[in-house]
């Protein structure tokens, strides 16, 4: 079946840090991939996406690259804020209407 | 946006005793309704999908008697947990998605905290 597998956490750095946040894939055919964020407080919010191999999804700074040939969605941004501080989840859509997500990374951003 | 509301936010219950939640689309009409559950450091794990005036669909074990799901209009489904056992304890999390848009294009409600004791 499909799984996704993302890194533990909590990751902790300071605000203006590099961030990479891995995540590889396990399905059959070709699904489409995602990255959700949950605030504090809040309900899981689409981050990114992207439907085919070599796409780059990317949104407030955030950027991931589907990468077939690795099965890997890694989550990128060349210089978190305090307020990006969330748990962020990879998932993904195979055939149906269905998501899989990863665990979930916890990120902290210190000033 | 799309919101999506969960009542309660949370809720502790003694064992045997029957919680009801229930998931709101507040500015939108949801065709689609999703529940999922989620244990401290996993992943969100589908329990069921509903659709607007049919029965849910079910994954593969979990029980339907058990985890009743009505989702009886446009913008409101239910998620009734029955005799609820301490193993039943979980964060519960509703999503909900407009017929124009893909799966993907799923709105989260906030989640509900269950404890049983």
């Amino acid at each position: 079946g499909n799984s996704v597998t993302q890194m533990e956490g909590p990751v902790t750095l300071s605000e203006e840090a590099f961030l990479t946040i891995n995540c590889t894939y396990t399905a059959t055919g070709y699904p489409s991939l995602f990255w959700y964020v949950q605030y504090p407080g809040e309900g899981l919010q689409l981050l990114l996406k992207a439907t085919k191999a070599d796409d780059k999804g990317s949104n407030k700074g955030f950027e991931a690259t589907y990468r077939k040939e690795t099965t890997s969605f890694h989550l990128e941004k060349g210089s978190v804020q305090v307020s990006d501080s969330a748990v962020y989840f990879c998932a993904l859509k195979g055939g149906g209407n269905k998501l899989t997500f990863g665990t979930g990374t916890q990120l902290k951003v210190e000033l | 946006g799309a919101v999506v509301s969960q009542h309660p936010s949370r809720v502790i219950c003694k064992s045997g005793t029957s919680v009801k939640i229930e998931c709101r689309s507040l500015d939108f009409q949801a065709t689609t309704m999703f529940w999922y559950r989620q244990f401290p450091k996993q992943s969100l794990m589908l329990m069921a999908t509903s659709n607007e005036g049919s029965k849910a669909t079910y994954e593969q074990g979990v029980e339907k008697d058990k985890f009743l799901i009505n989702h009886a209009s446009l913008t409101l489904s239910t998620l009734t947990v029955t005799s609820a056992h301490p193993e039943d304890s979980s964060f519960y999390i509703c999503s909900a998605n407009r017929a124009s848009e893909g799966a993907e294009t799923q709105y989260f409600g906030p989640g509900t905290r269950l404890l049983v004791l």
